[in-house]
C-alpha cells in the first residue's frame, strides 16, 4: 500500500489560513490523493481529492506538486469547527473496482480562538 | 438523504463472547466497507462488500467476518472476542463504482472486558 507522511500535529489561530502538508513519494501514476478529516467522536468525513491539478471546493483547496510527490491541504480561514485529525490518503482501487482507504496517523489540527 | 447509520453505538462484551454490528448504507449505495480504529493502530481496513459479495479484505484474523444483505445493509461479526478487539468500528458506503467518495457512519464503540 502506498504510504503518506504527515506531521503529527499543527496549530493555527482562528480565521487564519492553514496549510497541511503531506508527502507521498511512492505515489503511482493512477493514485488519487484524498483528504479526509475526523472530528472528535465522529467518523471520518471527506474533504477533497485530486489527481494532478489543484482543486478547490467549499471546504478547502488542494495544491499538488508538479511531480505529485507531495500535496498541501489549504483551509483558507480556520474556524474552531475545523479542529480535527486530517488524513492524507492515496486511494487504492483494484481492477475489480474495489476501493480501500489506507489511513496513516494523520495530522491533529488545533485551532486557537 | 439519510447518512450511514450504525447500531448499536456502544457495546460492552467480555472475552470469549461474540458480537454482531450492523451498518445501513446511504440509500442507493451498494458498497459497504468496514474499518477498525484503535489508538495504537489507527484506522485499518477490515473488508468491503459489494452486491452481497466480499470484494476486498484486509489483514485481520478469521474471527472477523461480515456479510451483506440484498438491501445493501451489512453486518460484521467478531467471534471469540479478545481484549485487543476493543475499538471503534466504522462502516463506510459508496456507490460501488470505483473511485467514489466514501461516506462514514458514526461508528460502534466496542469495549471488551
Amino acid at each position: 500500500d502506498a504510504k503518506t507522511t504527515q506531521p503529527n500535529s499543527m496549530e493555527s489561530n482562528e480565521e487564519e489560513p492553514v496549510h497541511l502538508p503531506c508527502n507521498h513519494s511512492t505515489i503511482s501514476g493512477t493514485d488519487y490523493i484524498h483528504w479526509y478529516r475526523q472530528l472528535p467522536s465522529q467518523g471520518p468525513e471527506y474533504v477533497i481529492h485530486g489527481l494532478t491539478s489543484n482543486v478547490n471546493n467549499r471546504m478547502a483547496s488542494l495544491a499538488i506538486a508538479e511531480d505529485r510527490k507531495s500535496s498541501t491541504l489549504i483551509l483558507h480561514r480556520a474556524t474552531l469547527r475545523d479542529a480535527a485529525v486530517y488524513y492524507c490518503i492515496l486511494r487504492d482501487v483494484d481492477q475489480g473496482g474495489s476501493e480501500k482507504l489506507v489511513f496513516g496517523k494523520g495530522t491533529k489540527l488545533t485551532v486557537n480562538p | 438523504k439519510a447518512g450511514v447509520t450504525q447500531t448499536p453505538r456502544y457495546l460492552i462484551k467480555t472475552r470469549g463472547q461474540q458480537v454482531t454490528l450492523s451498518c445501513s448504507p446511504i440509500s442507493g449505495h451498494r458498497s459497504v466497507s468496514w474499518y477498525q480504529q484503535t489508538p495504537g493502530q489507527g484506522l485499518q481496513f477490515l473488508f468491503e462488500y459489494f452486491s452481497e459479495t466480499q470484494r476486498n479484505k484486509g489483514n485481520f484474523p478469521g474471527r472477523f467476518s461480515g456479510r451483506q444483505f440484498s438491501n445493501s445493509r451489512s453486518e460484521m461479526n467478531v467471534s471469540t472476542l479478545e481484549l485487543g478487539d476493543s475499538a471503534l468500528y466504522l462502516c463506510a458506503s459508496t456507490s460501488g463504482q470505483g473511485g467514489k467518495t466514501q461516506y462514514f457512519g458514526p461508528g460502534t464503540r466496542l469495549l471488551v472486558l
